[in-house]
């Protein structure tokens, strides 16, 4: 069974750019989130889809971050325009159902903002 | 707000010493617990949960972590660290959202 997988590993941007992040969960997971984790300190909640829908978006810093999950299937994080404090480790996971359940993780994408 | 802590940030031991690392949450309502690790170079991966029943729950690697509701607190111990513990260690816990403390870098000297 394949993991949780997030694409790109790496992402290398200049302040002001788009970058797009992609989660694709395990099949059949209906629960999605973010997690971002900047160096050194928590991982911290940004949003949980139950399917399509966002069940919780309230971690999401300011409105330069855009979610999505359309069909319920893979995720993407786009982040415009970048700037430099987004720098961090994007984490997605994913659940079969909500709530008592662990969490299976990606590896996470890099992302640079200079 | 549900909110978990976590008090060490760095931790170095030498092989065979004893490891408690410390956990705290304020939430109410339901209480599920976790401790998850990251192993240099890998995902991070569950150790061990709580949700319910036996406060003293024990997980994989001879992990094992204590829930005591009187002190919020969820603190993961080993009696003899190895080596390979060497990672980093995160506290979660939630209600439906998952919420994680800062982690705690683990280093075991050989």
């Amino acid at each position: 069974e394949a993991g949780v997988t997030q694409f790109p590993s790496h992402s290398v941007i200049e302040k002001g750019q788009t970058v797009t992040l992609r989660c694709d969960p395990i099949s059949g997971h209906d629960n999605l989130y973010w997690y971002r984790r900047v160096m050194g300190k928590e991982i911290k909640f940004l949003l949980h889809f139950v399917k399509e829908s966002k069940q919780d978006e309230s971690g999401m810093p300011n409105n330069r971050f855009l979610a999505e999950r359309t069909g319920g299937t893979y995720s993407t994080l786009k982040v415009q325009p970048a700037e430099l404090e987004d720098s961090g480790v994007y984490f997605c996971a994913s659940s079969p159902r909500t709530g008592n359940e662990k969490l299976f993780f990606g590896s996470g994408t890099q992302l640079s903002v200079l | 707000a549900q909110s978990v802590s976590q008090h060490n940030h760095h931790v170095i031991l030498s092989e065979a010493a004893s490891l408690e690392l410390g956990c705290n949450y304020s939430y109410g309502g339901t209480v599920n617990l976790f401790w998850y690790v990251q192993y240099p170079g890998q995902h991070l991966q569950l150790l061990l949960k709580y949700f319910s029943g036996d406060p003293l729950v024990k997980g994989i690697k001879g992990f094992e972590a204590e829930f005591i509701k009187s002190k919020f607190s969820f603190n993961l111990r080993k009696p003899s660290v190895q080596w390979s513990d060497t990672a980093e260690y995160f506290c979660a816990g939630g209600n439906n959202d998952m919420r994680f403390g800062a982690g705690t870098r683990l280093t075991v000297k050989p």
